[in-house]
């Protein structure tokens, strides 16, 4: 069964650093794109960050210089490390696999989320 | 970056009926839309992929359609466990975005 484990999360003060850890069962991360996603308390899904099988990493505007995505293949596990946490960063984070997509015109490139972690909570507050 | 938008922001809908959600990119998406179902405290769950592919194990009440910019969710012969809060999600051009989500409750 494929499954994913987010830990990590917790109390942080504003400007304090975090990271969080998804450990993987039944995929391999490094063969497939790895992304996280949030959700503060009460919102919508806001993508993160997402990791490519060959090691590019891309990050939302909202994060970009604060948060780093990695990964351990070693342990199949997933990293965001965020530094510099602000009060709009508090929500629920989760990781992902993004699938692959294919069209007529054969391989299109990273798709949709297919499998979820259960979420850990991070709250940004003094 | 492409804003992805819901329609209605909540439908009431008696079980055994059906539910229309729809959904609008501020361009086109090609077919690279997915629907997803969340209940409360959990995580979302992948309904539809390619705007009308059912995801593994997506019972066939479930039906996605539209390409571009106007896309359709469809739950026939609505169910108990299907009142949810549903998100489209545009994947053809970082950043990958979500609409605001269309919550289907009881009516």
């Amino acid at each position: 069964e494929v499954q994913l484990v987010e830990s990590g999360g917790g109390l942080v003060q504003p400007g304090g650093s975090l990271r969080l850890s998804c450990a993987a069962s039944g995929i391999t991360f490094s063969t497939n794109y790895m992304s996280w996603v949030r959700q503060a308390p009460g919102k919508g899904l806001e993508w993160v960050s997402v990791l490519y099988s060959g090691g590019s990493t891309y990050y939302a505007d909202s994060v970009k210089g604060r948060f780093t995505i990695s990964r351990d293949n070693s342990k199949n596990t997933l990293y965001l490390q965020m530094n510099s946490l602000r009060a709009e960063d508090t929500a629920v984070y989760y990781c992902a696999r993004v699938a692959d997509y294919y069209d007529s015109s054969g391989y299109g490139g990273p798709g949709a989320f297919d499998i979820w972690g259960q979420g850990t909570m991070v709250t940004v507050s003094s | 970056e492409i804003v992805m938008t819901q329609s209605p922001a909540t439908l009431s809908v008696s079980p055994g009926e059906r539910a229309t959600l729809s959904c609008r990119a501020s361009q086109s998406v090609s077919a690279n839309l997915a629907w997803y179902q969340q209940k409360p405290g959990q995580a979302p769950r992948l309904l539809i992929y390619g705007a009308s592919t059912r995801a593994t194990g997506i019972p066939a009440r479930f039906s996605g359609s539209g390409s571009g910019t106007e896309f359709t969710l469809t739950i026939s012969n609505l169910q108990s466990e299907d009142f949810a809060i549903y998100y489209c999600h545009q994947y053809n051009k970082w950043p990958f975005t979500f609409g605001p989500g269309t919550k289907v409750d009881v009516k």
